[in-house]
């Protein structure tokens, strides 16, 4: 089946414009995660939804960094007055299960640059 | 929260050859470990995983060895081939609190033949 689909594969911006990434998780799969991949860096958690719950938050660097999950399915995140080093790959991955020790599916990501 | 660790962060071995990635974690209520493998301008994939109740797992070339006392797990890939060549992430989760998986920082393996 179709797995985590992310858009735009890639993103190029000006410095101080708003951007924003989509993913549509794998059906079915209640679970959804943002990580952030600088260049040659791990994997950085950014926000975590489940089902209705209110989402984990935590990871997310500055306020200029929200996210959405409409409907349960597709997630947007959104990150205003881009700067230089935002600049990264943003994946998303969706699991089965509520992310406890469920393997994560992840996208191919999308690699934003800010010039 | 959560710290993992992760060594080497590069890794050249010659195909045939096993390689060995070490990674440690600081939360001791951690139970999941799972190992990502992720290939240029692709999403980690999932290679293999171990729960905090098993010491090792094996899946044909691969093994994954857990010691929750020192708080250390390791990944083995044996018979090494050009196609092992990526990034390699280890990751811990725990049972309560934050959800999201804490990665290692990463390591690349490059398998010469």
């Amino acid at each position: 089946g179709a797995g985590v689909s992310q858009s735009p594969s890639n993103k190029v911006t000006e410095k101080g414009k708003d951007v924003e990434l989509r993913c549509d998780p794998i059906s079915g799969h209640t679970a959804l995660y943002w990580y952030r991949q600088s260049l040659g860096q791990g994997l950085e958690f950014l926000i975590y939804f489940q089902g209705n719950s209110a989402p984990d938050k935590s990871g997310l660097p500055s306020d200029r960094f929200s996210a959405e999950r409409t409907g349960g399915s597709v997630s947007t995140l959104t990150i205003q007055r881009t700067q230089q080093e935002d600049s990264a790959v943003y994946l998303c991955a969706s699991t089965k299960g509520a992310g406890k020790n469920s393997p994560l599916h992840f996208g191919n990501g999308t690699r934003l640059t800010v010039t | 929260g959560e710290n993992v660790e992760q060594h080497p962060s590069t890794l050249s071995v010659q195909e045939g050859d096993s390689a060995v990635i070490k990674c440690t974690y600081s939360d001791s209520a951690s139970n999941y470990f799972p190992w990502y493998k992720q290939e240029l301008g692709k999403g980690p994939q999932l290679i293999i995983d171990i729960r905090s109740n098993v010491g090792e797992k094996k899946d044909q070339r691969i093994a994954v060895t857990l010691n929750k006392t020192a708080k250390h797990f390791s990944l083995h890939i044996t018979e090494t081939q050009p196609e092992d060549s990526a990034v390699y992430f280890c990751a811990a989760q725990g049972d309560t609190g934050r959800r999201a998986l804490t990665f290692g920082s990463g390591t690349r393996l490059q398998v010469q033949p």
